[in-house]
């Protein structure tokens, strides 16, 4: 099973900076790999596929990149609606299709 | 838009069984696989299981092999787990979603709570 390690657990910045959240694969995974946004109380939303599809509807401020083992999420210019949970999750070898541990975007 | 509803969460003491069901609309249901995802209290997520279109595939967690059972009506656009032998770990928030492996829509999600 492919274990996905997303850092850093929490990340705290203002809205306007710039967000980089990173997710590393146990195994090459070349670019089988999504990301997910999630909002207390809601379902997860997916924002990227394939490491760097933006998915239909999502802002333009959300970028995708890497490939094997290492893999972006960039969010540019943070809007307070994106202060939230993000998963990376990876469809290379499943089942199961895994996902990491999350990232927490916070208020600073 | 695709549309998906799930139902028949509740609270159920351990060993017992529970059926969730969920609803689509806004798609050709028989074309798509669809699964179901889990995520415990505080957690994050973890796949369930996996059909696809034509119930010909079904694939498990290797936590719920053997205990839960994917199905799906596709003249009723309606994707089912049967969960059995239930155990306080299974407790979580379902949600249903399109697809194999890249999971374009989601569900709100249905809670389980296995406890005595």
């Amino acid at each position: 099973e492919i274990v996905l390690t997303q850092s850093p657990a929490t990340l705290s910045l203002s809205p306007g900076e710039r967000a980089t959240l990173s997710c590393r694969a146990s195994q090459n995974i070349n670019f089988f790999l999504a990301w997910y946004q999630q909002k207390p109380g809601q379902a997860p939303r997916l924002l990227v596929f394939d490491a760097s599809n933006t998915a239909s509807g999502v802002p333009g401020r959300f970028s995708g990149s890497g490939s094997g083992t290492e893999f972006t999420l960039t969010i540019s210019n943070l809007e307070p609606e994106d202060f939230a949970l993000y998963y990376c999750q990876q469809r290379a070898d499943w089942p199961p299709i895994t996902f990491g541990n999350g990232t927490r975007l916070e208020i600073k | 838009e695709v549309r998906l509803w799930e139902s028949g969460g509740g609270v159920v003491q351990p060993g017992g069984s529970l059926r969730l069901s969920c609803a689509a609309s806004g798609l050709t249901f028989s074309d798509d696989a669809m699964s179901w995802v889990r995520q415990s209290p505080g957690e994050g997520l973890e796949w369930v299981s996996s059909l696809s279109g034509n119930s010909g595939h079904a694939y498990y967690a290797d936590s719920v092999k053997g205990r839960f059972t994917i199905s799906r009506d596709n003249s009723k656009n309606t994707l089912y787990l049967q969960m059995s032998s239930l155990r306080a770990e299974d407790t979580a928030i379902y949600y249903c979603a399109k697809d194999y492996d890249i999971l374009t829509s989601w569900g709100p999600g249905t809670l389980v709570t296995v406890s005595s």
